[in-house]
């Protein structure tokens, strides 16, 4: 596609309930990105996926988060027992191997 | 040593202004250091970005500053426009590596 793709853009879910997040990546680009981005702060890194390699799971802030990447395209992020303070958007970005970032427009988590 | 430092936190600046964001690293390893443009609502969208084998690069009002020795690169707003405004991250990476990013900078530019 043109650009890089999530769903939904937005999700209300209950405390203790799980939620999955999908990314449709760019065509061709051969590494996957999720990052975590609360209300007027920063880009937090939770893993990174590139070609056939082992995910860099190294932002992952807890283990009721998890990831996968399907066929080298589709990224599903799936955060299990969802807890309030999971309320944040949820960014995806693609890139070619060495190259600059596109990100989607994110998901935005609310946790009641 | 994968940290990267950014400043202003905010800024606010007049129309026509000059808007000056710095940021700067450790690791001498990184070779790609790109800045990203957010608008609310929206994801980051890549601005402009440089390699350390050139100083500086310019791309129509925004320019990037790179200096090698010192770790350090900015980026340069000319004739800063109310559209300008939004929250701008530097970042750093190697190759194979995800993108370090700066903790952003939030514009303000008042007409």
């Amino acid at each position: 596609g043109a650009g890089v793709s999530q769903s939904p853009s937005n999700k209300v879910t209950e405390k203790g309930k799980d939620v999955e997040l999908r990314c449709d990546p760019i065509s061709g680009h051969t590494a996957l990105y999720w990052y975590r981005q609360s209300l007027g702060q920063g880009l937090e890194f939770l893993i990174y996926f590139q070609g056939n390699s082992a995910p860099d799971k190294s932002g992952l802030p807890s283990d009721r988060f998890s990831a996968e990447r399907t066929g080298g395209s589709v990224s599903t992020l799936t955060i299990q027992r969802t807890q309030q303070e999971d309320s944040a958007v949820y960014l995806c970005a693609s890139s070619p191997t060495h190259g600059g970032y596109t990100f989607g427009s994110g998901t935005r988590l609310t946790v009641v | 040593q994968q940290q990267v430092k950014q400043s202003p936190q905010s800024l606010i600046v007049q129309k026509g202004g000059i808007s000056i964001i710095n940021c700067a690293y450790e690791n001498t390893a990184f070779d790609y250091f790109p800045w990203y443009q957010q608008f609310p609502g929206k994801g980051p969208a890549l601005l402009i970005a440089i390699r350390p084998d050139v100083s500086e690069k310019k791309e129509g009002r925004f320019t990037i500053s790179f200096n090698k020795s010192a770790k350090q690169f900015s980026l340069h707003i000319m004739d800063s426009q109310p559209g300008d405004s939004a929250t701008y991250f530097c970042a750093a990476t190697a190759y194979g590596q995800n993108f370090v990013f700066g903790p952003g900078t939030r514009l303000s530019v008042l007409p």
